[in-house]
């Protein structure tokens, strides 16, 4: 099961949106709606912001969005702050009963 | 609150073996798959093993034959027994909580370094 492809870097003036893709086959994104985000900083374990494509968990800031079509799926975030500085994977399940990652992308505010 | 709380890993000879352990309280950890995935230094996520609340297992083919996942709801613990260690199996370990397909609660992570 190859990785899940997402671009390296994704950058953005602070109040910007920049959107992550994360582009798998018909066997994990496209075949399923459990594609989940994750938010992880430096040294700290990944944080769930997004889960079943679309849904935000409790607390976690209306600026991130998730969505897909097809075989990618994609993280939005909208009016971009510091904060949001870090990096960014996706995952999704399989026709394998497994679960496979994507590559991540770390978001960098110009 | 829930916490989940990894242990077990270390330094390992190539060849060798190790057992991780996640010690998981705050909710009722009979009902929920729990997951092990890793991150090597400065690398992404990778999914290493799944465990369903009847026991079932299941792996990726990087480490199929060479790790066993279990879990023991009496403790509320799950293990990670891994054999054949390689070099390439150097990373952070973190245990993680499955809630509908999702990773919605994780622990700190525990290092196991592969090396001679």
């Amino acid at each position: 099961q190859s990785a899940l492809t997402q671009p390296a870097s994704v950058s953005g003036s602070p109040g910007q949106s920049i959107t992550i893709s994360c582009t798998g086959t018909s066997s994990d994104v496209g075949g399923y709606n459990y594609v989940s985000w994750y938010q992880q900083h430096p040294g700290k374990a990944p944080t769930l912001i997004i889960y079943d494509v679309s849904k935000r968990p409790s607390g976690v800031s209306n600026r991130l969005s998730g969505s897909k079509s097809g075989n990618t799926a994609s993280l939005t975030i909208s009016g971009l702050q510091a904060e949001d500085e870090t990096d960014y994977y996706c995952t999704s399940f399989t026709t394998s009963n497994t679960y496979v990652f994507g590559t991540g992308t770390k978001v960098t505010v110009l | 609150e829930v916490h989940l709380v990894e242990s077990g890993g270390g330094l390992v000879q190539p060849g060798g073996s190790l057992r991780l352990s996640c010690a998981a309280s705050g909710f009722t950890f009979s009902s929920y798959d729990m997951h092990w995935v890793r991150q090597s230094t400065g690398k992404g996520l990778e999914w290493v093993s799944g465990i369903g609340t009847a026991g079932d297992p299941y792996y990726p083919g990087s480490v199929k034959g060479r790790f066993t996942i279990s879990r023991e709801n009496a403790r509320n613990s799950f293990y990670l027994q891994m054999n054949s260690l390689r070099a390439g199996d150097t990373a952070v370990y973190y245990c993680a909580r499955e809630t509908g397909g999702a990773f919605d609660m994780w622990g700190q992570g525990t290092m196991v370094t592969v090396s001679s």
